[in-house]
């Protein structure tokens, strides 16, 4: 699976629309982009998921550039309840789950 | 519908004491995995279960062993207890052990300390 760069940490204010990037220029055209979240104390927890087009869910929305080197999770209106890290992650199409690798992916704080 | 479920959600142990960590999930998923999350760092794999009946070494299996009980349950076993070993671990459970697509679902975690 492809390595994924985030930046360590970033900050937004509640209310206003949280912008994650990832940087994934080594993706091969099989893998997925995938985004999970870590609330603290708790079990990471699956946000969404793409290939080539844009997706969107009840959770966030996940842009994918047209040559899919990067990435971006939007959530909408951010809420304290969004502060996590936030992680990144390149899965082949087929490949096995269990070289699903989590890096140390992004600390979102959601401030009032 | 629980998802998957831990127990204990703490624990402390002291050197060179054994314990069991249990795990089951309820969304009669194939796949099973045990991780173990060190502050800081990012989640690393200790042993997967494919299928019930097999099970197969990850990242960080030494230290570790693990039972595929049955295709809800996945149990991990530290033998002799030692320091390094304090951590957070997660279970967690997908359809298959293949596929992209596939969703994985995480454990609440388990708190350990050995002493």
């Amino acid at each position: 699976d492809a390595k994924t760069t985030q930046p360590p940490s970033m900050d937004c204010a509640e209310g206003r629309a949280a912008n994650l990037p990832c940087n994934h220029s080594t993706i091969s055209g099989n893998e997925y982009v995938y985004w999970y979240r870590q609330i603290h104390s708790q079990g990471p927890q699956y946000i969404i998921h793409g290939l080539k087009n844009n997706e969107t869910n009840e959770m966030a929305s996940l842009i994918i550039t047209e040559d899919r080197k990067s990435s971006t999770l939007i959530l909408p209106h951010a809420t304290l309840r969004d502060t996590a890290v936030y992680y990144c992650i390149a899965r082949t199409i087929g490949g096995s789950n269990y070289k699903l690798t989590f890096g140390k992916g992004t600390l979102l704080t959601v401030n009032p | 519908n629980a998802g998957v479920t831990q127990t204990p959600k703490f624990q402390v142990l002291k050197t060179g004491q054994s314990m069991t960590l249990q795990c089951a999930q309820d969304m009669n998923h194939n796949s099973m995995y045990w991780y173990r999350q060190d502050p800081g760092m990012g989640l690393r794999l200790i042993y997967y279960s494919a299928s019930e009946g097999t099970t197969d070494k990850g990242e960080v299996p030494n230290g570790y062993n693990v039972s595929r009980l049955n295709k809800r349950e996945f149990s991990l076993r530290l033998e002799s207890a030692a320091p390094s070993q304090t951590s957070v671990y997660f279970c967690a459970s997908s359809e298959r052990i293949t596929g992209g697509r596939d969703t994985i679902y995480f454990g609440e975690g388990s708190w350990l300390t050995v002493v």
